[in-house]
């Protein structure tokens, strides 16, 4: 069974600091997604990483993919308070019937000023 | 444009009534998701279709249901709603492919009274 671990699930932070966020899973996967989310709202795509090194950045946001360490991280540089949202990790398992999606908890983000 | 168009946003149902939520894609894609968000929680894979076939997760209740009549549109039909039930949830759609993500619509808010 595939599992996917964010951490940390809550996050509070100052305007101007940096911090990563975590997404851990347990099977082999060549593909993550990044999402974000804000209240009451659809999933938002971020990022699509492909393969193994694969680094995309955009804006404060940057996500990169280990697959040997089956680890993703999604750092934010100097964090300002329109990043708050809750931001999911997701993993693809293709198979012949689609591709699957199973997401981590979450890890929803507070920025203050 | 909208590509996956979720109706309605906002659904009020009553406890026990059978309710039907319908999307819509104009992308031409192959495979369609159902997903269940409960609040504060992951989405979660209810089934999808890869074309007219039809795969369900194994833990997903008899009491929801889906119908895909042709390539565009896709139906999720709760036939007896509990309180449970209350979610927010999310069509999705895909090209079955290795380089491929999945887009998502705006979802659809349940409320069981």
């Amino acid at each position: 069974e595939l599992k996917v671990e964010q951490n940390p699930l809550f996050l509070s932070m100052q305007e101007g600091k940096n911090y990563t966020i975590y997404c851990n899973y347990s099977t082999t996967s060549d593909r993550l997604y990044w999402y974000r989310q804000d209240p009451g709202k659809s999933l938002e795509s971020l990022f699509v990483l492909l393969s193994n090194g694969a680094v995309k950045q955009e804006g404060r946001l940057m996500a990169s993919l280990d697959t040997k360490a089956r680890l993703s991280t999604l750092h934010i540089t100097a964090a300002v308070h329109d990043l708050s949202a809750t931001y999911f990790c997701a993993v693809d398992f293709l198979n012949n019937a689609g591709n699957m999606l199973t997401f981590g908890g979450g890890t929803r983000l507070m920025v203050k000023p | 444009d909208a590509m996956v168009i979720q109706n309605p946003r906002y659904q009020v149902t009553q406890f026990g009534k059978p309710v039907t939520l319908s999307c819509s894609q104009t992308l031409n894609h192959n495979v369609m998701y159902w997903y269940q968000q409960k609040s504060s929680q992951a989405p979660k894979l209810l089934f999808h279709y890869y074309d007219k076939d039809f795969n369900n997760e194994a833990d997903t209740p008899d009491n929801f249901q889906s119908r895909r009549p042709n390539t565009s549109f896709c139906f999720l039909d709760i036939r007896s709603p509990g309180l449970g039930d209350a979610a927010m949830y999310l069509c999705a759609t895909s090209l079955l492919g290795l380089n491929t993500e999945a887009f998502f619509g705006q979802g659809t808010r349940l409320t069981v009274v």
